[in-house]
Parts: C-alpha cells; sequence; structure tokens
C-alpha cells in the first residue's frame, strides 16, 4: 500500500542526545514536510522540502536538522539544542505541481520523549 | 503570514445532537482551507477542502463546512454526530500563491460524543 511511514512510533532519550527520526513515503510526491504536534498549539511546522536535496526552515526549526538526499526520504534529526524535544512529530508528503490545493498526506507520527 | 484560530478547544455532545467547530484565519490574500480529522490512535486525516467556487463545501462522513469570506471563517459542521465521530480536529490554511503548500494549523478542538 502506498503511504508514508514513520519510526519510531515511540522513542525515549536522555537529555543532551541527539534522536533521529525517519519517514519514508512511496507515493512519489517531491515535498515532504515536518510537523510538531503540542497539545493546544496544533502543528507547527520544523522543516519542509520540495525536492530532493533542498529544504527549507519552517517556523520552529531551531534546534532541528533534516537531510533530503532521496526523493522517498526525510529523516529529522532533534539536536540537544532543541530546548523542549518532547512531543509527538509529524512527517507529511504532498505532490507539488497541482498547486497549493493539493492534498497533503501524512504518516501515523513519533512520539519522542526526553527524559 | 497566516493564523489559524480554533475558538473551541474541548466539545462534549451526546448522539445525534448538532456539531459545529469554529475556525477563523487571518490573512489578507486568498486561502485554500482545509479540516484535518485525527481519531485516536491514526494518522491525520483530510475531511474537506475549499479552494474556490461554492463555499459550501461537502467532506467525508457528513461533515461540511461553510466559507465565508466576510467574516474570515470556516466552520465545521455535522447534523448529527456519532460516537465514532470522536476525535480531534484540525483547521488548516495555507496561502493560495504557496507554491510550498505549507499549512498553517489551528490548535485543534478536542469532540467527544457520549454515546
Amino acid at each position: 500500500d502506498g503511504g508514508i511511514t514513520q519510526s519510531p512510533k515511540y522513542l525515549f532519550r536522555k537529555e543532551g542526545q541527539n534522536v533521529t527520526l525517519s519517514c519514508e513515503q512511496n507515493l512519489n510526491h517531491d515535498a515532504m514536510y515536518w510537523y510538531r504536534q503540542d497539545p493546544g498549539q496544533g502543528l507547527r511546522l520544523i522543516y519542509y522540502s520540495q525536492i530532493v536535496n533542498d529544504f527549507q526552515k519552517g517556523d520552529i526549526a531551531e534546534g532541528y536538522s533534516v537531510s533530503r538526499e532521496k526523493k522517498e526520504s526525510f529523516p529529522l534529526t532533534v539536536t540537544s539544542a532543541q530546548k523542549n524535544p518532547t512531543a509527538f512529530y509529524l512527517c507529511a508528503s504532498t505532490q507539488t505541481g497541482g498547486g497549493p490545493g493539493n492534498t497533503i498526506y501524512f504518516g501515523e507520527g513519533s512520539w519522542l520523549t526526553v527524559v | 503570514a497566516q493564523s489559524v484560530s480554533q475558538h473551541n478547544h474541548h466539545v462534549i455532545l451526546s448522539e445525534a445532537a448538532s456539531l459545529e467547530l469554529g475556525c477563523n484565519y487571518s490573512y489578507g490574500g486568498t486561502v485554500n482551507l482545509f479540516w484535518y480529522v485525527q481519531y485516536p490512535g491514526q494518522h491525520l486525516q483530510l475531511l474537506l477542502k475549499y479552494f474556490s467556487g461554492d463555499p459550501l463545501v461537502k467532506g467525508i462522513k457528513g461533515f461540511e463546512a461553510e466559507f465565508i469570506k466576510s467574516k474570515f471563517s470556516f466552520n465545521l459542521r455535522k447534523p448529527s454526530v456519532q460516537w465514532s465521530d470522536t476525535a480531534e480536529y484540525f483547521c488548516a490554511v495555507n496561502a493560495a500563491n504557496n507554491a510550498g503548500n505549507m499549512l498553517t494549523f489551528g490548535g485543534g478542538t478536542r469532540l467527544m460524543v457520549k454515546p
């Protein structure tokens, strides 16, 4: 089945450690996104990429890094510089070229808890 | 930059009650509007979207939303809710000229439907 796969689903890390969340899509979508979901704040955009080897900062990029070496993959690294890393992280993708009305599809998310 | 407000954070209804969830956005230009739903333990799914044309948009599962441009609103409605509608609902917008398709989300509304 086509879709977006995020792994791991649950992750615990000690404070000060970097952690990388995986996002893979087999939808042949050009654009991929990382959002962070916190209670009462909805989803906030961390990074996005419209094409391989290119990505842009979103609204809350500080303390995060990404790469886009392959079209189907957009991993997110939560670095030790991120002050409040405990959150639910959502990866998304969409086709581009059809304009901003294209539907954005989401993965099932990754819960990161930093202790 | 655009912003989205969902005024009801938590809503509790009995089955068969009517539902209206408020969504207001702020942006000076033309927007595309979306409602997403997140059922417990599932990924975000698109309920409906508005780009242009008839301001009353019908989506899946009996939901509809009306775009009122003068009020910058895109409220979600359903005449008769079911227990299975228990979920979190997110309103989102993107600028119509936004080639990157990035969505700005509201804070979400948690709906609980009592059987």
